[in-house]
């Protein structure tokens, strides 16, 4: 299995647009989880589904946050409008209900400018 | 609510000493803890999980206890090599969800 794939790895904007952030979770895995990483506040789940529906976005800062995952195979996250205090990795993870350790992609670093 | 507290500090070891990272909960004792290990550039990778009712596991080279009286989980590393030099993090889960809280981490950096 290819593992959790996360698009694009790099991603420079401008204050003010809009970003949208990839993810594919592994093949069978029925939770997928959204998480920003800082320096300061180190990792923090945005949102999370399970099989396909949002189950908790407690995590999600604030309305120009939004996620979604239309189908098994593949969800996003999108920041409209987008600000310099989003900067940070953003990482999704994918894990079964029969285990419980999550399998992390490879990241998207967001700077926002 | 639940919080967790690891060691911000480096720690900076050498090659074939044991390393032993600490993680302490504030709050109540979850049903298991898990173990991550973080490269520069790269998501946490699972190392171990350890339940409630478990004291310790072994993986190779590595030993996760789980004292719930202390609130303390301790991850040990023996006969460490450079290549363990990583970010180490641990994680619980939240009031019976499915979600994880994971500590801010701590650096291992093993010299030859």
């Amino acid at each position: 299995d290819a593992g959790v794939i996360q698009s694009p790895r790099h991603e420079v904007t401008e204050m003010g647009q809009e970003v949208t952030l990839r993810c594919k979770p592994i093949s069978g895995h029925d939770y997928l989880f959204w998480y920003r990483q800082t320096m300061m506040r180190g990792l923090e789940l945005l949102i999370y589904f399970n099989n396909n529906v949002p189950i908790d976005d407690s995590g999600m800062p604030e309305d120009r946050f939004s996620a979604k995952m239309p189908n098994a195979s593949f969800s996003t996250l999108k920041i409209q409008p987008s600000e310099p205090r989003d900067s940070a990795v953003y990482f999704c993870a994918s894990s079964t209900p029969r285990e419980y350790e999550q399998y992390f992609g490879p990241g998207t670093r967001l700077t926002v400018t | 609510s639940q919080k967790i507290e690891q060691n911000s500090e480096a720690l900076n070891i050498q090659e074939g000493k044991t390393a032993t990272l600490t993680c302490n909960y504030t709050n109540y004792s979850p049903a298991y803890l898990q173990w991550y290990r973080q490269d520069p550039g790269r998501g946490p990778v699972f190392l171990l999980l350890i339940r409630e009712n478990e004291k310790e596991k072994r993986k190779e080279r590595l030993k996760v206890t789980f004292d719930t009286t202390l609130k303390q989980s301790l991850f040990h590393i023996t006969a460490s090599q450079p290549a363990d030099s990583a970010t180490y993090l641990c994680a619980l889960p939240t009031g019976g969800t499915d979600k994880l809280i994971f500590g801010t981490g701590t650096r291992l950096q093993v010299f030859p």
